[in-house]
């Protein structure tokens, strides 16, 4: 059965700061890695989507990179914002029909 | 282009009664996925619609139904309510790429 996990559950970061985010799954056999952000109360944006032959995506300030042997995926937010903070989530899809499984989240707080 | 839209905002029920929540997918998408996120937790898969099939479900009972119509909305049913039920739920829509395109979802509360 495929789990997801995020470490940490919450982070506090100084404006300015680069920092990363990490996501563990269980089981390599993913089709493809997405990291979500979700502001308070709200739906979820999709920031990067990394599919399972690649090692790497990378947008602006964000990368995202993956490594399905080991079971796991980082996100790396560069030179951080107030405007960054919400909650990021990690989504591992385990197959082409969308069956998304979804971690807990990091809750991150970039303080001015 | 309007995005994912999601009716209603929010929703009060009680318990055991039915509710029905609506979605319009992003133009051009013809899959849509729903998902049931409670409060401090990820969103959980509940059911994927495409062709006004349900082509995928999560582990979620039968209480738990769906519609996907021609135009590619979509329709989530929650029949006999628990108190567990209240939750925020969000509809997902993608088209032949691989990312999925979230709405700002439904609040529901069960009293």
């Amino acid at each position: 059965k495929q789990e997801v996990t995020q470490i940490p559950a919450a982070l506090s970061v100084p404006e300015g700061e680069n920092l990363v985010l990490n996501c563990s799954f269980t089981d390599s056999a993913i089709y493809n890695l997405q990291w979500f952000r979700q502001d308070p109360g709200k739906g979820l944006t999709s920031l990067l989507l990394i599919q399972s032959s690649q090692r790497e995506q990378t947008s602006g300030r964000l990368n995202a990179s993956l490594d399905k042997s080991s079971g796991r995926s980082t996100l790396y937010i560069a030179a951080s914002q107030p405007g960054d903070s919400a909650t990021y989530l990690c989504a591992v899809c385990v197959t082409s029909y969308d069956k998304v499984i979804f971690g807990p989240g990091t809750s991150l707080s970039v303080i001015p | 282009d309007a995005g994912v839209t999601q009716s209603p905002t929010h929703l009060i029920k009680t318990r055991g009664q039915q509710v029905t929540l609506r979605c319009s997918p992003k133009s051009g998408h013809d899959t849509v996925s729903w998902y049931q996120q409670a409060l401090g937790q990820g969103p959980q898969f509940i059911f994927q619609y495409y062709e006004e099939e349900e082509r995928q479900r999560g582990n979620f009972p039968d209480r738990f139904s769906g519609h996907q119509f021609p135009n590619y909305s979509s329709e989530l049913n929650v029949n006999a309510l628990l108190l567990g039920d209240s939750a925020l739920y969000l509809c997902a829509s993608r088209g032949h790429t691989d990312t999925q395109y979230f709405g700002p979802g439904t609040r529901l509360t069960v009293l």
